[in-house]
C-alpha cells in the first residue's frame, strides 16, 4: 500500500497567521491518465470528513480561497493563508492514484 | 443537494456479519461510484471498497475475503457486508460518493463489535 506521511501531526496556529501541512507519499501519485489524485480533507470534532481540495489543487465549492493545494510526484502541501477559528480540526491527505486508496495519519490544527 | 445516510445495527457480536446500508438522496446512484470508508475510534481512515451501479466492485485487499458491497438501483441505495467481525472492526463506518473523489460523505454510523 502507498504510505502517506503527514507533518506536523499537531499544528498550533495564531489566528490570522498562515499554516502549512506537508504530505509525502511512498510512491509517485501521478496516474497513467496524467492526473495526480491527491485530495485534502478536514474533519471537525464529531463530524464526518469534508473534502477541501481534489486532484492536487482544485478547491471544492464553498471552500475559501485562503486554502490552496500544491506539490508534485511524492511531495504535497496544503496551505492556509490566514487561519480562522473555523479552520480547527484534523486535516488528512488522501491518495486516489493507487488501490487501495490511503490516507495520511492526520494533522490536528488548533488555535494558540 | 446530495445527501447520504448510513443505517444498520450499532452492535454486532464477534464472528457475526456486519451489514450496513447507505441511502442516497439528491443524486442518482447510477451516476457515480460509491464507497465505504471506516475510522476506528480515535484513529485514522481506511477505504474499504467501492461499487459502480453496474455491479463493478473493488475491495481493499486487507478486507477482501470478508467484505462485499452491493447496489440496489430501485431504492437508490448501496450496502456493505463484513463477515467474521472482531473487535478490530469496531469503527465509525461512512458511505461516500465517488472513488477516489469522496466528494460527499454521510454522517457516519458507529458499529461496535462486542458480545
Amino acid at each position: 500500500d502507498v504510505v502517506m506521511a503527514q507533518s506536523p501531526l499537531s499544528l498550533p496556529v495564531t489566528l490570522g497567521q498562515p499554516a502549512s501541512i506537508s504530505c509525502r507519499s511512498s510512491q509517485s501519485l501521478v496516474h497513467s491518465d496524467g492526473n495526480t489524485y491527491l485530495n485534502w480533507f478536514r474533519q471537525r470534532p464529531g463530524q464526518s470528513p469534508r473534502r477541501l481540495i481534489s486532484k492536487l489543487s482544485n478547491r471544492d465549492s464553498g471552500v475559501p480561497d485562503r486554502f490552496s493545494g500544491s506539490g508534485s510526484g511524492t511531495d504535497f502541501t496544503l496551505k492556509i493563508s490566514r487561519v480562522e477559528a473555523e479552520d480547527v480540526g484534523v486535516y488528512y491527505c488522501m491518495q486516489g492514484t493507487h488501490w487501495p486508496y490511503t490516507f495520511g495519519q492526520g494533522t490536528k490544527l488548533e488555535i494558540k | 443537494q446530495v445527501q447520504l445516510q448510513e443505517s444498520g445495527p450499532g452492535l454486532v457480536k464477534p464472528s457475526e456479519t456486519l451489514s450496513l446500508t447507505c441511502t442516497v438522496s439528491g443524486a442518482s446512484i447510477t451516476s457515480h461510484y460509491w464507497s465505504w470508508i471506516r475510522q476506528p475510534p480515535g484513529k485514522g481512515l481506511e477505504w474499504i471498497g467501492y461499487i459502480y451501479y453496474t455491479g463493478i466492485t473493488n475491495y481493499n485487499p486487507s478486507l477482501k475475503s470478508r467484505v462485499s458491497i452491493s447496489v440496489d438501483t430501485s431504492r437508490n441505495q448501496f450496502s456493505m457486508k463484513l463477515s467474521s467481525v472482531t473487535a478490530a472492526d469496531t469503527a465509525v463506518y461512512y458511505c461516500a460518493r465517488g472513488a477516489p473523489s469522496g466528494d460527499t460523505w454521510g454522517q457516519g454510523t458507529l458499529v461496535t463489535v462486542s458480545s
